[in-house]
């Protein structure tokens, strides 16, 4: 069993929707949280940081509930650009260096 | 802004021939990273390197070296390649510092990418 959980979708979702994703994490001791993008084929990219507060880039929002361990990520008002798939990550502090782990990626598909 | 960059793009080998795929990063970042991604599995760690000098195993090692060889550096080897090593592999470079006020731990900078086939 992965450390870090996602629906794998595909998210299926008319321009203009709002959509959330969701994902859950096993180790009590991780410490920094990401959602990243990667487009069919490409490099993942950061698209935002999850702080303990919870934060917000414009139609992006992610959230972190310690504990409970999921982090999640609210997408309003979807465009066709936003059809990717979504990776969060999870690292956690070991002998001072920060491990990442991946989850799988919810793929979202936005259609006119 | 070169970022990451990795080399080749792309490469078939056979099975039992070795080769090494490069990764230099220029932001100065300490530690680096090298995954490889297979269909529905997502991005698994090989190995890493918190700083130069020190490398570490991460989730699936085995069948690969790995070599820190300056702070730009890090390059990962396939002794003896065989089909399961097929994937697309990405090298990866972290940075740690803040971001409005917080401290982030470890954002990662991504290359474009190896297609490896092993046949």
């Amino acid at each position: 069993r992965k450390e870090v959980e996602q629906d794998p979708g595909p998210f299926n979702v008319p321009e203009g929707a709002t959509v959330a994703f969701n994902c859950t994490y096993s180790n009590s001791a991780s410490q920094s949280f990401f959602w990243y993008r990667q487009d069919c084929r490409k490099e993942p990219k950061l698209l935002m940081s999850v702080y303990s507060s919870g934060n917000e880039d414009g139609r992006f929002t992610a959230q972190l509930n310690r504990a409970s361990q999921y982090i999640s990520l609210l997408i309003r008002d979807s465009k066709l650009s936003d059809s990717a798939t979504y990776l969060c990550v999870v690292n956690f502090a070991s002998g001072g260096s920060y491990i990442p782990t991946f989850g799988r990626g919810t793929s979202l598909i936005v259609h006119p | 802004n070169a970022g990451v960059t990795q080399t080749p793009k792309f490469q078939v080998l056979k099975t039992g021939q070795s080769m090494t795929l490069q990764c230099a990063q220029d932001m100065n970042h300490n530690s680096m990273y090298w995954y490889r991604q297979d269909p529905g599995m997502g991005l698994r760690l090989i190995y890493y390197s918190a700083s130069e000098g020190t490398t570490d195993k991460g989730e699936v090692p085995n069948g690969y070296n790995v070599s820190r060889l300056n702070k730009r550096e890090f390059s990962l080897r396939l002794e003896s390649a065989a089909p399961s090593q097929t994937s697309v592999y990405f090298c990866a470079s972290g940075l740690r510092g803040r971001f409005q006020g917080d401290e982030v731990k470890n954002i990662q900078y991504f290359g474009a990418g190896t297609r490896l086939s092993v046949l």
